[in-house]
C-alpha cells in the first residue's frame, strides 16, 4: 500500500519570500511521485513529475521538486513565490505498472502583499 | 483548459437518491479516473476505465458504478446517495501507452451536495 503525507496544511508566505513544501511518501515499491495544483473552483493541474533520472525535477514556472529515496520525500520549492502563486497544491504517488494515483491531503500557499 | 469537460457543475440531492455525473475526456485519451475530493481533502481513487472496462478500484462500495462509452467519454453513478458522498467529483482524462506516469487531465469537477 501506498500513503502520502503533506506536512503542512496552511503555508502562508510574503510575496518575494522562497517557500517550501513538504511531502512524504510510504511504499513498498518503485514509484512515481507528482505535484498538482488546484486554483479556486478549478480542476487540479499537474505542476512537476518525477519518473526515473535526474532527482531534480522543474516546473516552467519556477517550482522545483528533489526526490529523496532515502528520506522518501519529495518537497515542492520556488525560490520567490508570487500573489498568483496562491492556490491549493497536492503531491500524488503512484506505482510504476499503472496509474491509479494516491493523494495527500494538500497544502494551502497562501501569498501576501 | 485541459479540454476534460463535466456535468452538471454543481448537484444538489437527497439522502437515498441516485446521481448519474458525466465527464468528456479530452480527445483521443483512452483512459479515465474518476476522484471523490472531500471538502478540505485530496482526492481520493474511485475507479479508474480503460477503453470500457474498469481495471482500477479504490476503497469504495459498489453502489459507486462507471461506465466508460467507445467514444471514451464517461458516467460515474452513486446509488443510495448518503450524506458523507457530498463532495467534488473529478474526472481525469490520460492517454494510456503502455507505462505508468502518464498525465492526467483534470476537468473541472461537479460539486454535488446531499441533503
Amino acid at each position: 500500500a501506498q500513503s502520502v503525507t503533506q506536512l503542512d496544511s496552511q503555508v502562508p508566505v510574503f510575496e518575494e519570500a522562497p517557500v517550501e513544501l513538504r511531502c512524504n511518501y510510504s511504499s513498498s515499491v518503485s514509484v512515481y511521485l507528482f505535484w498538482y495544483v488546484q486554483y479556486p473552483n478549478q480542476g487540479l493541474q499537474l505542476l512537476l513529475k518525477y519518473l526515473s533520472g535526474s532527482t531534480l525535477v522543474e516546473s516552467i514556472n519556477g517550482f522545483e521538486a528533489e526526490f529523496n529515496k532515502s528520506q522518501t520525500s519529495f518537497h515542492l520549492r520556488k525560490p520567490s513565490v508570487h500573489i498568483s502563486d496562491t492556490a491549493e497544491y497536492f503531491c500524488a504517488v503512484s506505482n510504476t505498472g499503472g496509474f491509479k494515483t494516491i493523494f495527500g491531503a494538500g497544502t494551502r500557499l497562501f501569498v501576501k502583499a | 483548459e485541459t479540454g476534460v469537460t463535466q456535468s452538471p457543475t454543481h448537484l444538489i440531492k437527497t439522502r437515498g437518491q441516485q446521481v448519474t455525473l458525466r465527464c468528456s475526456s479530452q480527445s483521443g485519451h483512452n483512459t479515465v479516473s474518476w476522484y471523490q475530493q472531500a471538502l478540505g481533502q485530496g482526492p481520493q481513487f474511485i475507479f479508474q476505465y480503460y477503453r470500457e472496462e474498469e481495471n482500477g478500484r479504490g476503497n469504495f462500495p459498489p453502489r459507486f458504478s462507471g461506465l466508460q462509452f467507445p467514444n471514451y467519454s464517461s458516467e460515474l453513478n452513486v446509488n443510495a446517495l448518503e450524506l458523507d458522498d457530498s463532495a467534488l467529483y473529478l474526472c481525469a482524462s490520460i492517454l494510456y501507452t503502455g507505462t505508468g506516469g502518464n498525465e492526467q487531465f483534470f476537468g473541472p469537477g461537479t460539486r454535488l451536495t446531499v441533503l
